[in-house]
């Protein structure tokens, strides 16, 4: 079982600031299978970012994801006051078909 | 607009059956997608329970497998969960949702709002 490792548990910051999440792979994970979540307190988890760097349908620019094999990030280049909250990497194992995420991320504000 | 919606107990005795329906509008689920259901144990992370294809076999978390029943019910519209034997560890936030194929990592673009499942005598 793959196990993903999201860092740092929380990250400080102010509005305007870039953030930088990690998610960190035990074995490596195809780029397709990797998926990015936002979500804020009551609220469902919101798609942010698939295949490790698309942008899911109404997600703003300043939100891109890359990286490739054990390594990967979400950047949010200029944070908003809507940005914060937590956020979950996710990745697809194909055999068998099973899904497993990270423990998150916290972005709060500073 | 594609819209799910979670129902069933709130409140379920221990060693008896969680059970619980997705309805789904705005969209067929025999024309496509994958359908799931996820949980999130108050104050922790997100845990994925299963999947499946409107006309495939479901796909179970290894760890919940023994105890979870998936089925889809095409002419409501809907997908059910059945969790057996739960305990106080199943107490969660149980979401479903509407995920990519596999060459997009099942990834989940639409959920529901979550309900709240309380396991307690």
């Amino acid at each position: 079982e793959i196990v993903l490792t999201q860092s740092p548990g929380t990250l400080s910051l102010s509005p305007g600031e870039r953030a930088t999440l990690s998610c960190r792979a035990s074995q490596s994970v195809s780029s397709s299978y990797l998926t990015w979540y936002q979500q804020k307190p009551g609220q469902a988890p919101r798609l942010l970012i698939y295949g490790a760097s698309n942008r899911a349908t109404g997600i703003p620019d300043r939100f891109s994801g890359s990286g490739s094999g054990t390594d990967f990030t979400l950047t949010i280049s200029r944070l908003e006051p809507e940005d914060f909250a937590v956020y979950y990497c996710q990745q697809y194992g194909s055999s068998p078909p099973s899904l497993t995420f990270g423990g998150g991320t916290k972005v709060e504000i500073k | 607009q594609v819209q799910l919606q979670e129902s069933g107990p709130g409140l379920v005795k221990p060693s008896e059956t969680l059970s619980l329906t997705c309805a789904v509008s705005g969209y067929s689920i025999s024309s496509g997608y994958n359908w799931g259901w996820f949980r999130q144990p108050p104050g922790k992370g997100l845990e994925w329970i299963g999947t499946m294809y409107h006309s495939g076999s479901p796909y179970y978390n290894p760890s919940l497998k023994s105890r979870v029943t998936i089925s889809v019910d095409t002419s409501k519209n809907q997908f059910s969960l059945k969790l057996s034997s739960v305990t106080a560890a199943d107490t969660a936030v149980y979401y479903c949702g509407r995920q990519f194929g596999s060459s997009s990592g099942w990834a989940c673009d639409y959920w529901g709002q979550g309900t709240m499942v309380t396991v307690s005598s």
